[in-house]
């Protein structure tokens, strides 16, 4: 069965620490990743994918097919990077359809 | 502008009242979805289309349901609407696999 976990449902930091946000995915195939990320009240946004290598806003994430996972990290957090955030890994096993982790609040404090 | 337009973002209705939440993609995507969010739950996918007249069920399927009749429109129908349908709603659309989804501005709707 597909499935993500994003074990941890709330991360607090301090403004200006490594931030690091776990997803692990259990899928058919090779699949595709993303993170989404969904700011207070707003509608979800593409953070980044896997496929492209980028780094939005400072966020990189690894992709580790042996351990499967696809943790989103940034060196130094900003209070603004408080939000939801959500692991979707999307690939033709399920024919283009995409599926979430329940999500992590990020909460970066002053 | 490239866009998923939802409407109406916000609704109050009764039990029972069919209603529909309609959603457009102006990017000749293929793949259109939607989801409810629901706090402690995360997203979770009620029906997604992968092109016209082909729709599957997602993991919450129960008490709606959806057409795909044009490319550009994918509906979201609650026939008889009940509280625990009180959600927020999103659609979503993509042009191809490796491609991520665009959302819409999300629907919140409260049945009483």
């Amino acid at each position: 069965a597909q499935r993500v976990t994003q074990p941890e449902k709330l991360l607090s930091v301090f403004k200006g620490a490594p931030v690091e946000l776990k997803c692990n995915y259990s899928y058919s195939g090779s699949p595709e990743l993303f993170w989404y990320v969904q700011y207070s009240r707003q509608r979800l946004q593409l953070l980044l994918r896997h496929i492209s290598r980028e780094s939005i806003k400072g966020f990189t994430a690894d992709l580790n097919k042996g351990e499967t996972s696809f943790h989103l990290k940034k060196p130094f957090a900003q209070e603004e990077d408080s939000a939801m955030y959500y692991c979707a890994p999307r690939g033709s096993a399920s024919q283009g359809n995409l599926i979430f982790g329940k999500g992590t609040k990020l909460s970066v404090k002053p | 502008e490239a866009q998923v337009t939802q409407n109406p973002r916000y609704l109050i209705t009764v039990t029972g009242k069919k209603l529909t939440v309609t959603c457009s993609q102006n990017m000749n995507h293929e793949y259109m979805s939607w989801y409810r969010q629901d706090p402690g739950l995360g997203l979770r996918q009620i029906y997604y289309s992968m092109n016209v007249e082909v729709t599957d069920k997602g993991d919450v399927p129960e008490g709606y349901k959806v057409s795909r009749k044009e490319k550009r429109n994918f509906p979201l129908i609650l026939e008889s609407p009940s509280p625990n349908q009180t959600s927020l709603y999103f659609c979503a659309s993509s042009g191809t696999e490796n491609y991520g989804y665009t959302f819409g501005s999300g629907t919140r709707l409260t049945v009483v």
